[in-house]
């Protein structure tokens, strides 16, 4: 079963707008992962949060973590067209073995 | 520096055949995984493994073998294709532990059965 849950489903923003992504999930964890895939392509690492950390930049990207409430979120900022893509969380639950988890993933559209 | 491979890109299959897909790493990596994706069930896990010599069941595993006599290399086998196998199949490898796990994933084989 799927610990980590994405949502929304589907995002379509403009240009230039920022994206706002959440995840949710259930046991304790390791850490919490953000992977982009885009269409009939394999998956891309973006960025790795640890349990011990509460927020982390790369870029445009910022993740965000709250292990009280089990949650994270992924911003971009100033969207471009060529982040149009799924983004899915995983989670590294604790004791799991270094097995991934991975949410179902959003689909954001980014409008030129 | 090649990072994960997989062949064959595509692959039409009948219900009985069996077959290898295949998965190769060129990054030492310890810990390697096959998942399926399927629309709207994200990517599940079929099986993995932490270093040569040892493998485990993930969460799918039925109709699904693999073996891991490299650290390089990690096929997976369909033992008797069935329709319900249709699907896209992901190869990932990263380093063991909770540090840096960060998967590195093939570009997928897309499988149909017939």
């Amino acid at each position: 079963s799927q610990q980590g849950e994405e949502d929304p489903q589907a995002l379509s923003i403009q240009e230039g707008e920022n994206a706002t992504m959440n995840c949710s999930y259930k046991t304790s964890i390791n850490n919490l992962q953000w992977y982009r895939q885009n269409s009939g392509r394999g998956l891309v690492h973006l960025i790795l949060i640890r349990s011990n950390e509460r927020e982390k930049h790369s870029g445009r990207l910022r993740v965000t973590l709250d292990t009280s409430k089990k949650s994270s979120s992924l911003l971009i900022t100033a969207s471009r067209a060529a982040d149009t893509a799924s983004y899915f969380c995983a989670t590294d639950p604790t004791g799991a073995n270094s097995k991934l988890t991975f949410g179902k993933g959003i689909t954001l559209s980014v409008r030129p | 520096n090649a990072g994960v491979t997989q062949t064959p890109k595509f692959q039409v299959l009948k219900t009985g055949q069996s077959m290898t897909l295949q998965c190769a790493q060129d990054m030492n990596h310890e810990y390697m995984s096959w998942y399926r994706q399927d629309p709207g069930m994200g990517l599940r896990l079929i099986h993995y493994s932490v270093g040569a010599g040892i493998t485990d069941q993930g969460e799918v595993p039925n109709g699904y073998n693999v073996s891991r006599s490299t650290t390089e290399d990690f096929p997976l086998r369909l033992l008797s294709a069935a329709p319900s196998q249709t699907s896209v199949y992901f190869c990932a490898s990263s380093y063991h532990g909770t540090v840096y796990n960060e998967q590195f994933f093939g570009p997928g084989t897309r499988l149909t059965v017939l």
